[in-house]
């Protein structure tokens, strides 16, 4: 099945202490990004990659890293959280273009205390 | 500057009734793409339409219909006889080609809920 999966589903850690969310895809697609979802703020993209070893700063990247050393793989990588990094975080991949549609994972859960 | 812009945050309709959920953009290129997605309480986001700026002729798929204008730079969607499962936040999106490639825009979404 054609699908992207990140884990954790959920977690809840405390500041300062380094995290990594994987985010992996199975349908060979170039694109991946990482979004976060806040309440009122709709989804705001954090970092995206068009290809390996291939990284680019969305809209709201501070506080956040990324890797894309294999085509398959993107993970998401807070160095310190803090709790403003509290959010629902969605990794979505497709094909490079821009009519092509994101296959979005099914989401992760932080909460930094 | 906000790129999708959803005015409506949360809508509250009861079963049966029709409704709209508004969706403006902005954009100076020529080619570009909107696109739809659905967000259901379950929370995952399930794609519902994509439409070119070359194509502006509505579409219907059962319940659901698209309008695409260009000229007021809308792209709005009706939901006919809604229905209780049709409760979720629905999420309007831009995609533009940017210095990086395309970068998608999401608006920040619509709540629609739909009482029996």
């Amino acid at each position: 099945e054609a699908q992207v999966t990140q884990n954790p589903r959920y977690l809840i850690t405390v500041t300062g202490k380094k995290l990594t969310v994987t985010c992996s895809q199975n349908m060979n697609h170039e694109y991946m990004s990482w979004y976060r979802q806040d309440p009122g703020l709709g989804l705001r993209q954090i970092y995206y990659s068009m290809n390996v070893e291939v990284t680019d700063k969305g809209d709201v990247p501070e506080g956040y890293k990324v890797s894309r050393k294999e085509k398959r793989n993107f993970p998401l990588i807070l160095e310190s959280p803090s709790p403003n990094q509290t959010s629902l975080y969605f990794c979505a991949s497709s094909r490079i273009s821009g009519a092509n549609v994101l296959t979005f994972g099914a989401g992760s859960r932080l909460t930094v205390l | 500057a906000q790129k999708v812009t959803q005015a409506q945050t949360e809508i509250s309709v009861v079963e049966k009734e029709d409704v709209t959920l508004d969706c403006v953009y902005e954009t100076r290129d020529t080619t570009y793409y909107l696109f739809w997605y659905k967000q259901p309480p379950s929370g995952e986001l399930v794609f519902l339409i994509r439409r070119n700026s070359f194509d502006e002729q509505n579409e219907i798929s059962g319940r659901y219909s698209w309008n695409f204008q260009k000229s007021t730079s809308s792209f709005n969607f009706t939901i006919t006889a809604s229905q209780v499962v049709d409760s979720a936040v629905y999420f309007c999106a831009l995609s533009e080609a940017g210095p990086s490639g395309y970068a998608l825009n999401f608006g920040k979404g619509t709540s629609l809920l739909v009482t029996p």
